[in-house]
């Protein structure tokens, strides 16, 4: 079993530059999002996803974008990458609501940085 | 909505020591799982412990355990006979029985010293 994979690993950007951080996982989970890291704030939810064509707003959504049009994968989108974009982002899965032992896989994260 | 506060930014212990990293959360719910997750330097998110809340048995997995005071809205995490491999950031998270959505405290890094 892969679990969550995550690509890539690192980036660097240019300002106003686009691009997509790709997720996958094959653990047939239900909800699947996306967080950054920042030093001092913890993870902070961007976008999460119940199923496979929905999905909704975290608490810091702008910026970016996501769809899901498959359980397997969820990709994040910058749209137009700004410096205060540079972090450390995490995708996650779990299996969904009401599941007994549940937990949250994560991907290995992704360091951006935008320049 | 809910909240997750981890009070302590940094703690220290000695090797073969006891630490214990406090964690206080606010719902309105009744139905949810409380997590601890550690991040070593490698920055891989590791699942440490997990809590659900209509239990009323504290969670225990080797040498980590938890105090979970239900009514107090307290979860704290206790490290026994703490290791040089133990240091790394620990977050304390919420995640909603219903949703699935994970809520993180801001960190608390913990250094083990030899």
């Amino acid at each position: 079993n892969a679990g969550v994979t995550q690509t890539p690993k690192f980036q660097v950007l240019k300002t106003g530059q686009s691009m997509t951080l790709q997720c996958a996982q094959d653990m047939n989970h239900e909800y699947m999002s996306w967080y950054r890291q920042d030093p001092g704030m913890g993870l902070r939810l961007i976008h999460y996803s119940v199923g496979a064509g929905i999905t909704d707003q975290g608490e810091v959504p702008n910026g970016y974008n996501v769809s899901r049009s498959t359980t397997e994968d969820f990709p994040l989108r910058l749209l137009s990458a700004a410096p205060s974009q540079t972090s450390v982002y995490f995708c996650a899965s779990s299996p969904g609501a009401g599941f007994m032992n549940t937990e949250a896989f994560f991907g290995q994260g992704t360091r951006l940085t935008v320049v | 909505a809910q909240t997750v506060t981890q009070s302590q930014p940094e703690m220290s212990v000695q090797e073969a020591e006891t630490v214990t990293l406090s964690c206080t959360y606010d719902t309105s719910e009744s139905n949810y799982y409380l997590f601890w997750y550690k991040q070593p330097p490698s920055r891989q998110m590791i699942l440490v412990i997990r809590q659900e809340a209509y239990k009323q048995q504290n969670a225990t997995e080797n040498r980590f355990s938890v105090n979970f005071q239900k009514a107090a809205k307290s979860f704290s995490l206790k490290i026994s006979d703490s290791q040089l491999g133990d240091t790394a950031m620990y977050f304390c998270a919420f995640m909603n029985y219903n949703t699935d959505k994970l809520i993180f405290g801001t960190g608390t890094r913990l250094q083990v010293f030899p």
